[in-house]
């Protein structure tokens, strides 16, 4: 068990809608990214957030939206659902956000769209 | 993930066997490197990392080495277990303290009792 909470682990939804997916990193962990996992990508980075700010974006979609609260847990939230944003969603967390550290992964969320 | 790539897609070797894990980085200015191992319907888990100043690491039944001059990296599993099967994702740091990490598609290695 990596530390690191991601809910919900299954998500089945249909095209046009909006999600909202939930993560709560390790405990003492100050930064959380967000990850898109799918067969024909990889793992792509989506955005980092540490302490509650914004620190690094890489290929996240104008429709997707992420926010760090106070108590320091995560959401991403994707609207205008299309099939192709079908995917395995990753929430990552590290102590200090400052890129050459190993992160910790939660098990992530499927998301379906039909 | 386009800078950090593997040579082989999938891997297969028999228990008790060493498998080697092969991974080619692009980017000359990664300073940080690190393995990852994702078994079917689970989250990454971290295996080993190596920074650049470093061009061996080894823990336990794992060693990664680093060859900068060629821009590879490598893992190393000892007498391979069938626990062992899952893909393994190499990835690179190149931004320093800004920077990211940037996977590989990842290789799959399927140990074979």
């Amino acid at each position: 068990d990596s530390g690191v909470t991601q809910t919900p682990k299954h998500l089945i939804t249909a095209t046009g809608q909006r999600v909202t997916l939930r993560c709560s990193p390790r405990s003492g962990d100050l930064s959380v990214y967000w990850y898109q996992q799918s067969l024909d990508q990889g793992l792509q980075f989506l955005i980092q957030y540490y302490n509650g700010e914004e620190r690094a974006k890489g290929n996240i979609l104008e429709r997707f939206s992420a926010q760090q609260f106070p108590d320091l847990h995560s959401e991403l939230n994707l609207s205008s659902l299309e099939l192709g944003d079908s995917a395995l969603y990753f929430c990552a967390s590290s102590v200090e956000g400052q890129g050459a550290e190993k992160l910790f992964f939660g098990s992530g969320t499927q998301l379906s769209v039909l | 993930g386009e800078s950090v790539g593997l040579h082989l897609p999938t891997l297969s070797v028999q228990e008790g066997d060493n498998s080697i894990i092969n991974c080619a980085y692009s980017n000359s200015a990664s300073d940080y490197f690190i393995w990852y191992k994702q078994e079917s319907g689970k989250g990454p888990q971290f295996i080993i990392d190596i920074r650049s100043n470093m061009d061996k690491r080894q823990g336990q039944r794992v060693t990664v080495l680093l060859n900068k001059t060629v821009k590879h990296l490598s893992l190393q599993i000892a007498a391979t277990q069938p626990g062992d099967s899952a893909v393994y994702f190499c990835a690179e740091n190149y931004g320093g303290s800004q920077g990211n990490l940037i996977f590989g598609k990842g290789t799959k290695l399927s140990v074979k009792p």
